[in-house]
C-alpha cells in the first residue's frame, strides 16, 4: 500500500456520461498530480495541484477538470465521455510543490467507456 | 517543452544477466531531476531510482544503477543480476524545477527469462 488512495478502482460507463475520480494523498503530502495512461502507452501528465491551488497543467482536455479541496483530497471530473477516454487514471502525491519531489502513485482508477 | 525518449520498446534478458535500458531527454532547463519507475503487471507505479541533475555521481540502489550523462542528455538504467520479478514496464521520467510537472517516456517492456 503506497498510502495514496484512489476510488473507484474500476468504472464502466457509457459515452456522453460524466464521472468523478477521487484521490486521497499520502499523509503529509501537499501536492497531487493526475496522469492518464491509455492501453500500453506511457503516462500523460494532466494537472498538478499544490495545497489547493493549480500548479502545473499538461495536455488536459477542456472536458476534464480537477480540483484539490481544503482537506487535500483531489477529484478529477471527466465529462461528455468518449470511447478514447478509456484509460487508467493515476493520482500521485508528493510533499512539495516544487524542488526535489518524489511522486508516490496510487493504484489507479480504470475507466472503461462503452 | 521537455520530451523524454525511450528508444527500446521491448527488451529481454536472461535471469542473472545484466541489462541496460536507454533514455534521452530534451530540455533547456539546468536544474531538474530524473527518475526510473517500474510498472509490473499489477500496474502499480514503483520508484526504482532517482538522480539529481546537479550531482555528477551516478545514483545506485542495490542492483539498479544509472549512467547519467548531462551533456548528452542521457540517463540509462542498468539492472544487474536480473531477477524474474524485474519483469515490468520501465518508464524514464523528467521533472524540471521549479515547475515540477513530471513527464514520462513511452516505456520499455522488459522480460526476464528463466
Amino acid at each position: 500500500d503506497s498510502g495514496v488512495t484512489q476510488t473507484p478502482k474500476h468504472l464502466i460507463t457509457a459515452t456522453g456520461q460524466r464521472v468523478t475520480l477521487r484521490c486521497s494523498p499520502r499523509s503529509g503530502d501537499l501536492s497531487v498530480y493526475w496522469y492518464q495512461q491509455s492501453l500500453d502507452q506511457g503516462l500523460q501528465f494532466l494537472i498538478q495541484y499544490y495545497n489547493g491551488e493549480e500548479r502545473a497543467k499538461g495536455n488536459i482536455l477542456e472536458r476534464f477538470s480537477a480540483q484539490q479541496f481544503p482537506d487535500l483530497h483531489s477529484e478529477l471530473n471527466l465529462s461528455s465521455l468518449e470511447l478514447g477516454d478509456s484509460a487508467l487514471y493515476f493520482c500521485a502525491s508528493a510533499v512539495r510543490g516544487s524542488g526535489a519531489n518524489v511522486l508516490t502513485f496510487g493504484a489507479g482508477s480504470r475507466l472503461t467507456v462503452l | 517543452a521537455q520530451t523524454v525518449t525511450q528508444s527500446q520498446p521491448e527488451m529481454s534478458v536472461q535471469e542473472a544477466e545484466t541489462v541496460t535500458l536507454s533514455c534521452t531527454y530534451d530540455t533547456s532547463e539546468n536544474n531538474y531531476y530524473l527518475f526510473w519507475y517500474k510498472q509490473p503487471p499489477s500496474r502499480q507505479m514503483i520508484l526504482v531510482i532517482r538522480q539529481e541533475a546537479y550531482k555528477q555521481q551516478n545514483a545506485t540502489e542495490n542492483r539498479f544503477s544509472v549512467n547519467f550523462q548531462k551533456a548528452a542528455k542521457s540517463f540509462s538504467l542498468k539492472i544487474s543480476d536480473s531477477q524474474l520479478g524485474d519483469t515490468a514496464m520501465y518508464f524514464c521520467a523528467f521533472m524540471p524545477t521549479p515547475n515540477n510537472d513530471m513527464r514520462f517516456g513511452a516505456g520499455t517492456r522488459l522480460t526476464v527469462k528463466p
